[in-house]
């Protein structure tokens, strides 16, 4: 079985400056490692994902993750963000042979003008 | 977005009463899965499914029980609502090829009062 803690439960920010919301996972065996994003009253969306190949992950809105397996981490960064990015983070992990995912706590990103 | 539908929405329920909240895909995907959310919990899963009629326990599934009659429907019942169960309830779906990467609803807000 895995576990997975995200390290802040809040972090408020200013806009235009960057972020970085921190995962940390453990498992004995080799996982899959996943972001998701939840706007207020919405459903969870899937932000991005490392499954294998570069540890350096990104998706289209300008985040991006770097998986380091030595540290066993899966930080979600972003060097500029919008009052948009207000939303909850969710950090992930499922073992490459199986469909269950573990979630973190959640992580809310709070930014201000 | 996933083609996922919850209903309903929203419900109030009182203690003790029954109740069955249903999640319907059109995405004709083999696994299904409910969670729960709760503040400082992140999602935790209750039960999933695998194909029609094949159903397992996930990690908080006491006081709950799930059904699939059909490839697009599965529900879950609360026996006998307790005020631990007042959650935000999610469906979410997965596909046999990347079964790790799950697509969810737009969630349930129940209230046991």
């Amino acid at each position: 079985a895995q576990s997975v803690t995200q390290l802040d439960s809040q972090v408020p920010v200013f806009e235009e400056a960057p972020v970085e919301l921190r995962c940390n996972y453990s498992s004995s065996v080799s996982v899959y490692l996943f972001w998701y994003v939840q706007y207020p009253n919405q459903g969870l969306q899937l932000l991005l994902k490392y499954l294998s190949g570069s540890t350096l992950v990104e998706s289209i809105n300008g985040f991006e993750a770097e998986f380091n397996k030595s540290q066993t981490s899966f930080h979600l960064r972003k060097p500029s963000v919008h009052i948009s990015d207000t939303a909850e983070y969710f950090c992930a992990a499922c073992e490459t042979s199986g469909s269950r995912l573990t979630f973190g706590e959640g992580t809310q990103l709070t930014v201000n003008p | 977005d996933a083609g996922i539908t919850q209903s309903p929405r929203h419900k109030v329920t009182e203690t003790g009463t029954p109740v069955t909240l249903r999640c319907h895909q059109t995405e004709n995907h083999r696994y299904m899965y409910w969670y729960r959310q709760d503040p400082g919990h992140g999602l935790r899963l209750i039960h999933y499914s695998y194909g029609v009629k094949d159903t397992d326990k996930g990690e908080v599934s006491d006081g709950y029980s799930v059904s699939r009659s059909k490839t697009e429907d599965f529900l879950l019942t609360l026996e006998s609502a307790t005020s631990s169960q007042t959650s935000v309830y999610f469906c979410a779906i997965s596909d046999w090829q990347s079964s790790y990467e799950q697509y969810f609803g737009p969630g349930t807000r129940l209230t046991v009062t």
